[in-house]
């Protein structure tokens, strides 16, 4: 059964305050990771897919990572607002649904 | 980037009222779109697989008679939540996937998500 866990549940930053967010997965043919940004009351917005281990994308002060078990979100000296759940999906060769991990809320202090 | 559009963002019905919530993607077609159902501080749970011009697929444990699904239009999915009852009250997420190129692996987009309040 494909699993996504992300770790850790809660994060508290200061501004400034770099770190990263993890994704452990078990899936059955990887064809796609995903990560989202949510923000309460609204849906997932799309923010990385990766698709091979050792594939990066970068987007502002995020930075995602791959390998054959897991998959970071690097945030570099974060803001405010970039406070948010973070979740992260995959997507197996069973199908196009996504799974998702229950997500890492970050909270960024000023 | 591709646009995924929910409608209404919150509704608040009657218990035994029925209630329609649209998803539509604005600049691109979707032949799957997906439904899923988030409750607070929880992940999103699949609920069933819409297909255009055929019938939809449910997860297990998903009542396919309460929650009805059309996807008559390769832009157009509908979620109508029959007979709502307070334990439906929930926040309903689409998502529909954009093919990219030749290639199997799609990117999947998101609308704004539904509030549900079934009072």
């Amino acid at each position: 059964e494909d699993q996504v866990t992300q770790s850790p549940e809660a994060l508290r930053l200061q501004e400034g305050e770099s770190s990263s967010l993890n994704c452990s997965y078990t899936v059955s043919g990887l064809r796609g990771l995903f990560w989202y940004r949510q923000d309460p009351g609204k849906g997932p917005e799309f923010l990385f897919t990766l698709y091979s281990a050792g594939e990066e994308k970068e987007k502002e002060r995020l930075k995602a990572t791959l390998t054959k078990k897991e998959s970071f979100l690097h945030i570099t000296a974060p803001k405010p607002e970039d406070s948010a759940t973070y979740l992260c999906a995959v997507r197996a060769n069973s199908g196009y649904a996504l799974n998702f991990g229950k997500g890492t809320s970050l909270l960024v202090t000023p | 980037g591709a646009v995924v559009s929910q409608h209404p963002s919150r509704v608040i019905c009657k218990s035994g009222t029925s209630v329609k919530i649209e998803c539509r993607s604005l600049d691109f077609q979707a032949t799957t779109m997906f439904w899923y159902r988030q409750f607070p501080k929880k992940s999103l749970m699949l609920m069933a697989t819409s297909n255009e011009g055929s019938k939809a697929t449910y997860e297990q444990g998903v009542e396919k008679d309460k929650f009805l699904i059309n996807h008559a239009s390769l832009t157009l999915s509908t979620l109508t939540v029959t007979s709502a009852h307070p334990e439906d009250s929930s926040f309903y997420i689409c998502s529909a996937t954009k093919p990219r190129g030749a290639t199997v692996n799609t990117e999947a987009f998101f609308g704004q998500g539904t509030r549900l309040t079934v009072v």
